[in-house]
């Protein structure tokens, strides 16, 4: 069984450019998370799709952050424009229903400059 | 105060010993409880989890739930070098978020 997959690994943009990461969930999660570390902090979730549908976004920073899930596959999540405090560590996750055992993403570093 | 707090390390221990960790969480609601374990540069992968009081044994990991003192705990026992990771504690309401602390670092010293 393929994991959860984020693309890029790593990204480094510059202050007030965009970026895009992606999610690919396990095949049949219709659970998918976004959660971010920013150094020194804990991973903090973002937010939560059943399978296209935003179930919870309560934890999106702004609206700078955009997050899509495509016919219930794939999501990504863009941030427009960057700013500095925006760095840090974005995992994605996914899950089966009513089953906290998530099984996260190697997660995309991304780095504003 | 903090949703999921991790007392800080990193824990130095001798290969063979037990590492213990402790967590403790503000929300009296909280239901299920996690830990992970991460690699550094790697995903967070799930260890243990536990929803009731007590302990729960997986191989060498015991996880403790005390809901009345707002406490989990995790004990590795035969520590082995390849337990040196971060290990994080993850807390639900049954919202289907977790909160995470920020992680206590394991040292296994062969």
């Amino acid at each position: 069984e393929a994991g959860v997959t984020q693309f890029p690994s790593h990204s480094v943009i510059e202050k007030g450019q965009t970026v895009t990461l992606r999610c690919d969930p396990i095949s049949g999660h219709d659970n998918l998370y976004w959660y971010r570390r920013v150094m020194g902090k804990e991973i903090k979730f973002l937010l939560h799709f059943v399978k296209e549908s935003k179930q919870d976004e309560s934890g999106m920073p702004n609206n700078r952050f955009l997050a899509e899930r495509t016919g219930g596959t794939y999501s990504t999540l863009k941030v427009q424009p960057a700013e500095l405090e925006d760095s840090g560590v974005y995992f994605c996750a996914s899950s089966l229903p009513f089953n906290y055992g998530y099984t996260f993403g190697s997660g995309t570093r991304l780095t504003v400059v | 105060q903090k949703e999921v707090e991790q007392n800080s390390g990193p824990l130095s221990v001798p290969e063979g010993a037990i590492a213990s960790l402790n967590c403790t969480y503000s929300d009296r609601g909280s239901q299920s409880f996690f830990w992970y374990r991460q690699y550094s540069g790697k995903s967070p992968e799930l260890i243990m989890s536990i929803y009731s009081n007590g302990d729960k044994e997986d191989g060498r990991f015991t996880a403790q739930l005390n809901k009345a003192s707002q406490y989990v705990s995790l004990l590795i026992r035969d520590s082995q070098p390849s337990d040196s990771a971060t290990y994080l504690c993850a807390v639900s309401n049954g919202n289907n978020r977790l909160a995470f602390g920020k992680g206590n670092q394991v040292v296994v010293i062969p």
